[in-house]
């Protein structure tokens, strides 16, 4: 069983609708989780960072994580298709832990 | 501007050679991580350093090689051991320390193509 699982998709959407995404995860001990935006044959880019439970907005994106259930999510409002991306779940232990990633949500905002 | 830079962007390797991915960072981060990532499989860690002169295996580290002489620099080496190398590499790096905040840094990333 991997240790983070994310549904690969694709998720498509029209222009201007909520994309919601997640992430779900085994272990306990993981504190620290991010997400990131990948486009097509590129590095990926850091979204959001969050330190254990809560929220964190930024501008049309929210970062949740529910550590009770080892689940977390990002949502997209209002989106672009500059958003057709894929979305990479990430998190980690403590300060060199190693990281681990989700295999990414492919997302599709059509016009 | 500060970033992480791979190069080259676009490689090809016939069977039977060794290639080097180049990775330098000027973001003086003390972590430096290699990532394959095939379709459908997320990112696979081959090898991560966390200070100069030492480096550890990761996940897949079997046919790839690894050295960090210099703090900014992070070259990877594909092996003709490495019995498939066709994928996306993709660099990263991250500062040391509790308080520098858990989270790392992607490079643009190297298409390596075996032919």
């Amino acid at each position: 069983q991997k240790e983070v699982e994310q549904d690969p998709g694709p998720l498509s959407v029209p222009e201007g609708a909520i994309v919601s995404l997640n992430c779900t995860y085994s272990n306990s001990a993981f504190q620290y989780f991010m997400w990131y935006r990948q486009y097509s044959r590129k590095g990926p880019e850091l979204l959001m960072y969050t330190y254990s439970s809560g929220n964190k907005e930024d501008g049309r994106f929210t970062a949740q994580v529910d550590k009770s259930s080892k689940y977390i999510s990002l949502f997209i409002r209002d989106s672009q298709p500059s958003d057709s991306a894929t979305y990479l779940c990430a998190t980690t232990t403590d300060s060199w832990g190693k990281f681990q990633f989700g295999a990414g949500t492919q997302v599709v905002v059509t016009p | 501007d500060g970033g992480i830079t791979q190069s080259p962007k676009y490689l090809f390797r016939k069977e039977g050679q060794n290639v080097t991915l180049s990775c330098e960072q000027n973001l003086n981060h003390d972590a430096m991580y290699w990532y394959r990532q095939d379709p459908g499989q997320g990112l696979r860690l081959i090898y991560y350093s966390q200070i100069v002169n030492d480096f550890q295996k990761g996940d897949i580290a079997e046919g790839y090689s690894v050295s960090r002489e210099k703090k900014e620099s992070f070259p990877l080496t594909v092996t003709s051991a490495q019995k498939n190398p066709t994928a996306f590499y993709l660099c990263a790096s991250r500062r040391g320390g509790a308080l520098a905040g858990n989270t790392i840094y992607f490079g643009e990333g190297s298409w390596l193509t075996v032919v």
